[in-house]
């Protein structure tokens, strides 16, 4: 079982480029999270979406742009990126329903803004 | 708005010693509550979540937590530690007044295991 599969595992990029983070799920999961995690700061929420064609603003979403074209694909998109943007960043995806379902989170991506 | 404290960004132990981590939430409504486990270059593991079924929840590898209402408290223990429960350990709630579970991460604690 594959699960959640991020793509790339690491990037490095420069100020002012832009670049795609791809999230593949293969769980039949009808929600989908991007989430940010830096030192002593936790998790926190960027976007996420409650279904095809959805998507919706989370707790830090500036920066950042989403599509959920396909089900189990998930797209972050950086379109000029800042050095404030460097992070870890997890996908992560649930079953619908109530808001106790468990999220399943991928391995990460390592990104660094030069 | 939702909130989650972790006391103490780091918790050293001995191997064998109690496992204590602490989490205090804030909500106007008893939220759902969830405990998830990070390895080096990993991402989160789900260990445990209390759904109001049972004040006392059991997890996976030997953890449990119990939900206190009244200390507005969901802390993680585990009886005896071991070298493998090094790891990062985040409290995370969800609204259940929500249809969805966006959650609210508090900001984690290092498990550290000495011999």
């Amino acid at each position: 079982n594959a699960g959640v599969t991020q793509t790339p595992k690491f990037r490095v990029l420069k100020t002012g480029q832009s670049m795609t983070l791809l999230c593949a799920q293969d769980m039949n999961h009808e929600y989908m999270y991007w989430y940010r995690q830096d030192p002593g700061m936790g998790l926190r929420l960027i976007h996420y979406s409650v279904g095809e064609g959805t998507t919706a603003k989370g707790e830090v979403p500036d920066g950042y742009n989403v599509s959920r074209l396909k089900k189990q694909n998930f797209l972050l998109g950086l379109e000029s990126a800042a050095p404030s943007q460097t992070s870890v960043y997890f996908c992560a995806s649930s079953y619908p329903g109530t808001a106790n379902q468990p999220q399943h989170f991928g391995d990460g991506t390592r990104l660094s803004i030069l | 708005a939702q909130s989650v404290t972790q006391l103490g960004s780091h918790v050293s132990v001995s191997e064998g010693a109690l496992v204590l981590l602490r989490c205090n939430y804030s909500s106007s409504v008893p939220p759902y509550l969830f405990w998830y486990v990070q390895y080096p270059n990993q991402g989160l593991q789900l260990l445990l979540k209390y759904t109001s079924a049972a004040t006392l929840v059991k997890g996976i590898n030997g953890f449990e937590a119990e939900f206190k209402k009244s200390e507005t408290s969901f802390h993680l223990t585990k009886p005896s530690a071991h070298m493998s429960d090094a790891a990062e350990y985040f409290c995370a709630v969800s609204d259940r007044r929500s249809g969805y579970s966006t959650l609210t991460f508090g900001k984690g604690t290092m498990l550290l295991v000495s011999p």
